[in-house]
């Protein structure tokens, strides 16, 4: 079935490097735009970085550009999340999320993975 | 601040209809997205697009848009609807965007 997976999350202290993976199966990930989403503890989903189907294009929340690297790999079905310089406010649960490749007009998640809970804790 | 905007709240009483309404000026240009969420759960899809619903929701979740609003309701709520529920469209910049969600509580 159509299933993403992450990993990767734990606790980590401020200023330190983490990188998020998130494996995707049942379907042509090659094909499909694919996002970051988190949510702090308590809190709404915040939007964190999208990457094109062919990695042309990479977009970031204004929170983390210059921090997070959105990559993946089609070859293994993967996409990451590479998080640098984290800081408190990074602690969050960390989703995956399928873009459900609609037009510009409509953005949508149709897949989403379990979740990988991020702490940045000293 | 988001740039969508949602009650904190809403209740239904069980079998009522009840309507969750998500504003920006964004939602002019873009279609609006909803998801429900139950505790310790994943995000899920309900409707997205005009008014379409992945398969697998129930025809009781429907949306439609009118100006700078986009609403989502649930005709008949059902006990297991209790959630809570978030828009999402794209901001200014053209990048997604989620409202601040809306706790919906069946009475």
């Amino acid at each position: 079935q159509v299933q993403l997976v992450e990993s990767g999350g734990g606790v980590v202290q401020p200023g330190r490097s983490l990188r998020l993976s998130c494996a995707a199966s049942g379907f042509t990930f090659s094909s499909y735009g694919m996002h970051w989403v988190r949510q702090a503890p308590g809190k709404g989903l915040e939007w964190v970085a999208v990457i094109w189907y062919d990695g042309s294009n990479k977009y970031y929340a204004d929170s983390v550009k210059g921090r997070f690297t959105i990559s993946r790999d089609n070859s293994k079905n993967t996409l990451y999340l590479q998080m640098n310089s984290l800081r408190a406010e990074d602690t969050a649960v960390y989703y995956c999320a399928r873009d459900s490749n609609g037009d510009y007009d409509l953005v949508a998640f149709d897949i989403w993975g379990q979740g990988t809970m991020v702490t940045v804790s000293s | 601040s988001s740039e969508l905007t949602q009650d904190p709240a809403v209740s239904v009483a069980l079998g009522q209809t009840v309507r969750i309404t998500c504003q920006g000026d964004s939602l002019r240009s873009y279609y609006a997205s909803w998801y429900q969420q139950k505790p310790g759960q994943a995000p899920v899809l309900v409707i997205y697009g005009k008014n379409n619903r992945p398969s697998g929701i129930p025809d009781r979740f429907s949306g439609s848009s009118s100006g700078n609003t986009a609403s989502l309701t649930i005709t008949g709520a059902q006990a297991e609807d209790e959630a809570d529920y978030y828009c999402n469209s794209r901001d200014s910049s053209g990048n997604p965007v989620f409202g601040g969600g809306t706790k919906l509580t069946v009475l």
